[in-house]
């Protein structure tokens, strides 16, 4: 059984810039949640997909969006990129029930 | 919303030893209670979890304590190991349609030495 997948691993981008981030659950998983890592701020909760609805949301501004596809992938974007968004972007699947959080290798973005 | 602040930042112990990391947590509603371990460049991996009606969850060297009364919960690892070594991470989730929306502490580095 394949586990999360995420694209691209490692992204550069410059200020002002957008970035659009991938994810691919594990197969049957139909809840998609992102998080942001950072040294300072740790692991911060994003949003949450289930259904192709957003079912949860962190409090993180307006830039970062996200949405699900009929297939249950994921997709998140940051639009005008700030140099604090440099991070570690993860993403976990779960069955959308009460049940572990299969976590991606994730996204690293640096943004210059 | 929710809080979760978890003590100490880093530990270190010698191999054979116990190690205890605790956590508290802010929101009452809260009801499931994961521990994830994550070793260096690698991802978060779910090494053991409560939910709120239960006391205590035993798996070989590694157990978990609740303290639902003084919002608390604990992580004991026991005759630890080199490959014990990374960051772990408590976390706290209210469960029904928020069990994707985890609000984690802010990671515990382990070190192990042999």
């Amino acid at each position: 059984k394949a586990g999360v997948t995420q694209t691209p691993r490692y992204l550069i981008k410059t200020r002002g810039q957008q970035v659009t981030l991938s994810c691919s659950p594990i197969s049957g998983h139909r809840s998609v949640s992102w998080y942001q890592q950072t040294p300072g701020q740790g692991l911060q909760f994003l949003f949450e997909y289930f259904s192709e609805t957003q079912r949860n949301k962190g409090n993180f501004p307006g830039r970062f969006s996200g949405r699900q596809f009929s297939n249950s992938r994921s997709e998140m974007n940051v639009s005008t990129l700030e140099l604090g968004d440099s991070a570690l972007y993860l993403c976990a699947s779960t069955t959308g029930g009460a049940g572990e959080l299969f976590f991606g290798e994730g996204s690293r973005l640096t943004v210059l | 919303g929710e809080n979760v602040e978890q003590h100490p930042s880093t530990l270190s112990v010698q191999e054979g030893d116990s190690a205890v990391i605790k956590c508290t947590y802010s929101d009452s509603a809260s009801n499931y209670f994961p521990w994830y371990k994550q070793e260096l460049g690698k991802r978060p991996q779910l090494i053991i979890d409560i939910r709120s009606n239960v006391g205590e969850k035993k798996d070989q060297r590694i157990a978990v304590t609740l303290n639902k009364t003084a919002k608390h919960f604990s992580l004991h690892i026991t005759e630890t190991q080199p490959e014990d070594s990374a960051v772990y991470f408590c976390a706290a989730s209210t469960g029904g349609t928020s069990y994707g929306k985890l609000t984690f502490g802010q990671g515990t580095i382990l070190t192990v030495h042999p």
